[in-house]
């Protein structure tokens, strides 16, 4: 059967702090990872990507590093905003091109 | 993304009901997907296309089907409603690029009585 109901982990910081949300991946096969941010009453909307030969890649605030000794993923967001408050998924991808997602993380904003 | 538009955005209906979820998209993406979101889970494939002609399951088809109509319409049909597929019901679309990202519509959200 399936699960309903599960409370999403959370993190709560306050405004102006870097704020770290990590992912465990399962796929040692997977060359492709993603996150996504969705605000309430939206679909997910790309933030950034990595692929498997790169080990760290920058955006605007935000940053991923990837760690594929351990399948570990992380997005930090530097000097967080109330906008930033969302959930945020990541996502792994290997040769079928179909990725699968984590369960999500929520970030809460704290002015 | 307004590229992607899904109808209804809600929809309430009874369990044996036959329900159609519409996606349109603007983007011109050939790559269709239709995802199924649980409170605290993650999204969860249904099906997806990969061009007008191709249709493939995914990882929770069962009680569902698709019809791919055009390159710009994906529709997903609940033959027979069940209470248990009471979800948010998100299309998405991507090219055909080895990096393409999927663009998601805002969603539907279903509840089945």
């Amino acid at each position: 059967g399936e699960s309903v109901g599960l409370h999403l982990p959370t993190l709560s910081v306050q405004e102006g702090d870097n704020s770290i949300i990590n992912c465990a991946y399962s796929n040692s096969a997977s060359d492709y990872f993603i996150w996504y941010k969705q605000e309430s009453g939206k679909g997910p909307q790309f933030i950034i990507d990595i692929r498997s030969n790169m080990d760290k890649r920058q955006g605007q605030r935000v940053t991923v590093l990837l760690n594929k000794t351990v399948k570990h993923l992380s997005l930090q967001i530097a000097a967080t905003q109330p906008g930033d408050s969302a959930v945020y998924f990541c996502a792994e991808r290997g040769g079928s091109y179909i990725p699968t997602f984590g369960r999500g993380t929520s970030l809460i904003v704290h002015p | 993304d307004a590229d992607v538009t899904q109808t209804p955005r809600n929809r309430i209906t009874k369990t044996g009901k036959r329900i159609m979820l519409e996606c349109s998209q603007t983007k011109g993406h050939d790559r269709m997907y239709w995802y199924r979101q649980d409170p605290g889970l993650g999204l969860r494939l249904i099906y997806y296309s990969f061009d007008v002609k191709d249709i493939n399951k995914g990882e929770i088809s069962d009680g569902y089907s698709v019809s791919r109509q055009a390159q710009a319409k994906f529709s997903l049909s609940l033959e027979s409603a069940i209470p248990n597929q009471t979800a948010l019901y998100f299309c998405a679309t991507s090219d055909n690029r080895d990096r393409g990202n999927q663009h998601f519509g805002d969603g539907t959200r279903l509840s089945i009585l």
